[in-house]
């Protein structure tokens, strides 16, 4: 199984920040890799897909970049809305999902 | 608008199965584009795909859950269903189906709201 560590597990901003969580896959997944956003008692949404493509009607402060084993969402100004659980998910094998990253406004 | 709604018991006894299943509107189940599948989220914690159907009846597993798990289409109905046996406490969670896009990418592109099984006596 490809596992995915996602860091940092929670983390407290302001609004306008730049926020940053890494997924690091436990072996090569070329750019097989996605960006879902959950809100509280909502399903997934999906951002990111291959690892830099913005999905439709995203909005573009959302952005994703990485191949290989080491990946990179960023907010580029965090808003009030943007409060949620993020997750980053591979496809080279069969799908696994990192283990989230909380993000609270400060 | 593509819509996916998961329906089934929400409590389940220790050792009995858990049975869902996932009605798709607004498009068919039988798109050569599509595969459907089920992924899960135990309370506080992170998602975990169980696995995916092709309208075809073609299944792909969770290695994991394997030996436990049925995925089932019936395409008259539009609908996909998934049978969890000999389910524990640790088969508690919420259980979400979801269209899964397996062409030129692979995401989970429209999830159903979700629906919350306990497993208890």
């Amino acid at each position: 199984d490809i596992q995915m560590t996602q860091s940092p597990s929670s983390l407290s901003a302001s609004v306008g920040d730049r926020v940053t969580i890494t997924c690091q896959a436990s072996q090569d997944i070329s750019n097989y890799l996605n960006w879902y956003q959950q809100k509280p008692g909502k399903a997934p949404k999906l951002l990111i897909y291959d690892a830099s493509n913005l999905e439709t009607g995203v909005p573009s402060r959302f952005s994703g970049s990485g191949s290989g084993t080491d990946f990179t969402f960023t907010i580029s100004s965090l808003q009030p809305e943007d409060i949620a659980t993020y997750y980053c998910q591979q496809y080279d094998n069969l799908p696994t999902f990192g283990g989230g990253t909380k993000v609270e406004i400060k | 608008q593509l819509q996916l709604q998961e329906s089934g018991p929400g409590l389940v006894k220790p050792s009995e199965t858990l049975s869902l299943t996932c009605t798709v509107s607004g498009g068919s189940i039988s798109s050569s584009s599509y595969y459907w599948g089920w992924i899960r989220q135990p309370p506080g914690k992170g998602l975990e795909w169980i696995g995916s159907i092709y309208y075809s009846g073609s299944t792909y597993y969770n290695p994991s859950l394997k030996s436990r798990v049925t995925i089932s289409v019936d395409t008259s109905k539009n609908q996909f269903s998934l049978k969890l046996s000999s389910v524990t406490a640790a088969d508690t969670a919420v259980y979400y189906c979801a269209r899964h896009v397996r062409r030129a990418k692979e995401v989970f592109d429209y999830w159903g709201q979700g629906t919350l099984v306990t497993v208890s006596s």
